[in-house]
């Protein structure tokens, strides 16, 4: 069974760069089946899709935050990563990363949240 | 991009209820529709995807119906641990979109 797992610093400075892993375990992110999703939820706010990253290095990012956003894929750790710049205030939310079926198009797999606070 | 608007907001109901929540797209997505629940606390956990199809462990009580720009989520008989908040989520093109959520509570 594929889990995911988000690992990274829970507290960043305004203007600094928020940066997390995705851990993936009961699966290759090589896999041409999937897309590795990141998705954020702010304080008492819905879901917010930022952006995916497929295994051929291809990514796709929301409008809003492609000028500070990137998501890269490591194979040989077999995790993936997203890094946003110049974060302020409104950066604070839960981040996700989630798999999601190519096919059938949905994210059938989540990780558990990590939550990341923006403050100086 | 696609706009995706939920209603209601919030519905309070209760046990053995049946309640609806409706998804509107602001554009055609045929049927890629996802509805996902959420408990406090927890990550979001998929109920339904292809607008009707029933994630594999999930209850027959959660039906999903619609296609083209409107769709449904009704949960025939509410049970304790249906009291979360539900999204849609379109899967029809990038980037993919979240209704706002509804609240079913107590």
């Amino acid at each position: 069974q594929v889990q995911l797992q988000e690992l990274g610093p829970g507290l960043v400075k305004p203007s600094q760069t928020l940066s997390l892993t995705c851990s993936v375990s009961g699966g290759s992110i090589t896999s041409d089946n999937f897309y590795w999703s990141w998705i954020r939820q702010h304080p008492g706010q819905g879901l917010e899709w930022i952006g995916y990253i497929y295994s051929s290095g291809i990514t796709y990012y929301k409008a809003s935050l492609k000028s500070r956003l990137t998501i890269s894929l490591d194979t040989s750790k077999n995790h993936f990563s997203l890094k946003l710049s110049s974060v302020t205030a409104a950066d604070t939310a839960v981040y996700y990363c989630a798999r999601e079926d190519r096919a059938a198009e949905y994210l059938q797999h989540w990780g558990q949240g990590t939550l990341v606070t923006v403050s100086s | 991009d696609i706009q995706m608007t939920q209603s209601p907001s919030s519905v309070s109901a209760s046990v053995g209820d049946r309640v609806t929540i409706t998804c509107r797209a602001s554009q055609v997505i045929s049927n890629w529709l996802a509805w996902y629940q959420q408990k406090p606390g927890k990550a979001p956990k998929v109920l339904i995807y292809a607008a009707s199809t029933l994630q594999s462990g999930v209850p027959s009580r959660f039906r999903g119906s619609g296609s083209g720009t409107e769709f449904t989520l009704t949960i025939s008989s509410l049970q304790p641990e249906d009291f979360a908040t539900y999204y849609c989520q379109q899967s029809n093109s990038f980037p993919r979109s979240f209704g706002q959520g509804t609240k079913v509570e107590i």
